[in-house]
């Protein structure tokens, strides 16, 4: 069976400092992992995708993560926040790249001090 | 290109009423997938369609919920009776479902936001 954990539910930083998500997983086989952003009043958007290929995968609006599979994890990192960052980001495991169910993160929720 | 959408975007109703939900994949998408979030709990997975059959549905919680998927297009997720447990926020998701690269990425709705009182 598959579970995430993320650790931080709430996360607060100032433009333009580093953010840091973190996500942790359990997996009984290789597993497929993702990022998703929830803006308000809006669905979830893949922001990154790892699917067994480069260790190191970027993603859409400067972010990208590492798949570290020694510390089973998968953190997502954007180096310069901006206002526009300010959401609710999940993390989520599947089994494989195919059409198989998601098990997400309880989720973070990002807050960007001006 | 329309999105994934869901009706209606809230709803609010009285313990033992009835709900449907409805949501419209994007056209094309064979998959269709429906996820609960409950308040400060984690996404769950409810079920899984592939055009008009279930593939999975190892996520609904109990015979109160049935979803259906007539002719592979639009899903409806009934909750019958409700109970107050099953206030959450209901997401649908759709993928395509072909070899194609990218072509199992899931696309999400807004959501519905669903009140039992």
């Amino acid at each position: 069976a598959q579970s995430v954990t993320q650790l931080g539910s709430h996360v607060s930083v100032s433009e333009g400092a580093l953010v840091l998500l973190r996500c942790n997983y359990s997996s009984s086989v290789p597993p497929y992992l993702f990022w998703y952003v929830q803006y308000p009043n809006q669905g979830l958007q893949l922001l990154l995708k790892y699917t067994s290929a480069a260790t190191l995968v970027k993603g859409i609006n400067g972010f990208e993560a590492e798949f570290k599979k020694s510390e089973t994890s998968f953190h997502l990192t954007k180096p310069s926040a901006h206002m526009s960052d300010a959401a609710e980001y999940f993390c989520a495991v599947s089994v494989s790249w195919g059409a198989q169910k998601l098990v997400f993160g309880q989720g973070t929720r990002l807050t960007i001090n001006p | 290109e329309a999105g994934v959408t869901q009706f209606p975007s809230h709803s609010v109703i009285e313990k033992g009423q009835t709900v449907t939900l409805r949501c419209d994949p994007i056209s094309g998408h064979d998959n269709l997938y429906w996820y609960r979030r409950v308040m400060g709990k984690e996404i769950k997975f409810l079920l899984h369609f592939v055009k008009e059959s279930k593939q999975d549905e190892s996520g609904m919680p109990n015979n109160r919920f049935l979803a259906e998927r007539t002719g592979g297009t639009y899903s409806t997720l009934k909750v019958q009776p409700a109970e107050l447990e099953d206030s959450g926020v209901y997401f649908c998701a759709s993928s395509q479902g072909s070899m194609r690269a990218n072509s199992y990425e899931q696309y999400f709705g807004p959501g519905t936001r669903l009140t039992v009182t």
